[in-house]
């Protein structure tokens, strides 16, 4: 079936990077975009980047510019998220989701999520 | 950048119901690319409803997504227990875009 899957919870200190993964399953990796959201405790989510699998191309939101870079690697159909100079307000859950290259429609699969938290 | 605001901010209703929840954006959506998601506590957003009113794969038709331009409505037929949870709204039009509304939390009494 079609799914993300992404990797395990990370505990980080103020000052660290973190690197996580997102593995697509279930249909051609290609064919749809790979987006980043983080959403905070009692907040809705935020949307750090996207990147095409079929190119490398990226495009990130302007307040992680210069703080995360998104990659993927299409042997393994995975997808990976830095983000560096971690601070305590980079505490949040993480998601990673697909939309369609042709005729977007939403982000219509997600992953479970990956817990990060920052702190000293 | 389009800022999209949600109301009410919470909707108590009982079971059977109906519940009608609202995204207003701060400028024109284009080509209507707003999406409707459901979180439940613990989970990620599932996509209910895209291009304002095509249900996603799955989704039962007691929920349905109307509007255009800058104003846009979910509607949650007969509201079941299981319909508790945060709705969001999100536009994915335009660039620096996939901007998310602050969410409606609706209870079930």
């Amino acid at each position: 079936q079609v799914q993300l899957v992404q990797s395990g919870a990370e505990v980080r200190k103020p000052g660290a990077s973190v690197v996580l993964s997102c593995k697509a399953s279930g249909y051609t990796f290609t064919t749809y975009y790979i987006h980043w959201f983080r959403q905070a405790r009692g907040q809705g989510p935020e949307w750090m980047g996207i990147i095409n699998p079929s190119g490398g191309t990226t495009s990130y939101a302007q307040q992680f510019q210069g703080r995360v870079t998104m990659t993927r690697d299409t042997s393994t159909g995975t997808v990976y998220m830095d983000l560096s100079s971690l601070r305590s307000e980079d505490t949040a859950v993480y998601y990673c989701a697909r939309s369609a290259i042709i005729e977007p429609a939403g982000m219509d699969v997600w992953g479970q999520g990956t817990t990060v938290t920052v702190f000293s | 950048e389009i800022v999209l605001t949600q109301s009410p901010g919470t909707l108590s209703l009982s079971p059977g119901e109906r519940a009608t929840l609202s995204c207003r954006a701060s400028q024109s959506v284009p080509s209507s690319y707003l999406a409707w998601y459901q979180q439940k506590p613990g989970q990620a957003p599932r996509l209910l409803i895209y291009g304002a009113s095509s249900r996603a794969t799955g989704i039962p038709d007691r929920f349905s997504g109307s509007g255009s331009g800058t104003d846009f409505t979910l509607t949650i037929r007969r509201l079941e227990p299981e319909d508790l949870a945060v709705y969001y709204c999100q536009q994915y039009g335009s660039s620096p875009g996939f901007t998310f509304g602050p969410g409606t939390k609706v209870d079930i009494k």
